[in-house]
């Protein structure tokens, strides 16, 4: 079946700095998407990605589908404290359900 | 607001007890996803309905795991008997068909199995 490999699976950051996380992926997807999780909640969609060379913006946020259609990638500049989270990855091809990376857990020191 | 809403957010049962969770997707969403998510596997698809007609769960454990949508507003996943190894964070997700990949995520019913 499908995996996603979601790298790193965690990072320790200072706030303030830029912060880069990627996803790649043993097939062609056509969507990619990207979830941040906070304790104790669901996961959020921050990014939603449908073409490959898309570039999105949301915020401090920015997210790439890659040519290849195999890999996505997420970056979150100026850090701050609320960025603290895990995010993932997700994609899907065809008409099949999304399939989720195993998740970057993020930590930011203030 | 719009979104999904789960219950109960926390149960503790023992091993052997009957356990259903549900969910209520948002409102005109034709499409439900239950997933489960632990440390070590991540979120893992157990089962999903289109128009509240199951369309794939090969994810679930057969002999122990059923899902249902008695109606529109209303998905149910149940868990009879129970297991320690079922003790895990189950999400319900709503979206408007499988095809687009925007899912919602309610807030989640975190099981425990003694």
């Amino acid at each position: 079946g499908q995996q996603l490999n979601q790298s790193p699976q965690s990072m320790f950051i200072q706030e303030g700095e830029d912060v880069s996380m990627n996803c790649t992926s043993s097939s062609i997807f056509n969507t990619w998407l990207w979830y941040k999780q906070d304790p104790g909640e669901g996961p959020v969609l921050l990014i939603a990605l449908y073409k490959a060379g898309e570039l999105t913006s949301n915020g401090r946020l920015t997210a790439q589908f890659g040519i290849t259609r195999k890999d996505s990638f997420l970056n979150i500049s100026a850090s701050i404290p609320s960025d603290v989270g895990i995010y993932f990855c997700a994609g899907r091809s065809g008409n099949t359900p999304l399939v989720f990376g195993k998740g970057t857990r993020l930590s930011v020191i203030a | 607001d719009a979104r999904v809403t789960q219950t109960p957010r926390h149960k503790v049962t023992e091993m052997g007890q009957e356990v259903t969770m549900r969910c209520q997707p948002i409102l005109g969403h034709n499409t439900v996803f239950w997933y489960r998510q632990t440390m070590m596997q991540g979120l893992e698809l157990l089962a999903y309905f289109r128009n509240r007609a199951p369309l794939d769960d090969s994810g679930m454990p057969k002999d122990r795991f059923s899902a249902e949508m008695p109606d529109a507003t209303l998905a149910t996943l149940k868990i009879q008997p129970s297991e320690p190894r079922d003790s895990a964070v189950y999400f319900c997700a709503s979206g408007l068909g499988v095809e687009w990949g925007e899912l919602f995520f309610g807030e989640g019913s975190r099981l425990t199995v003694l």
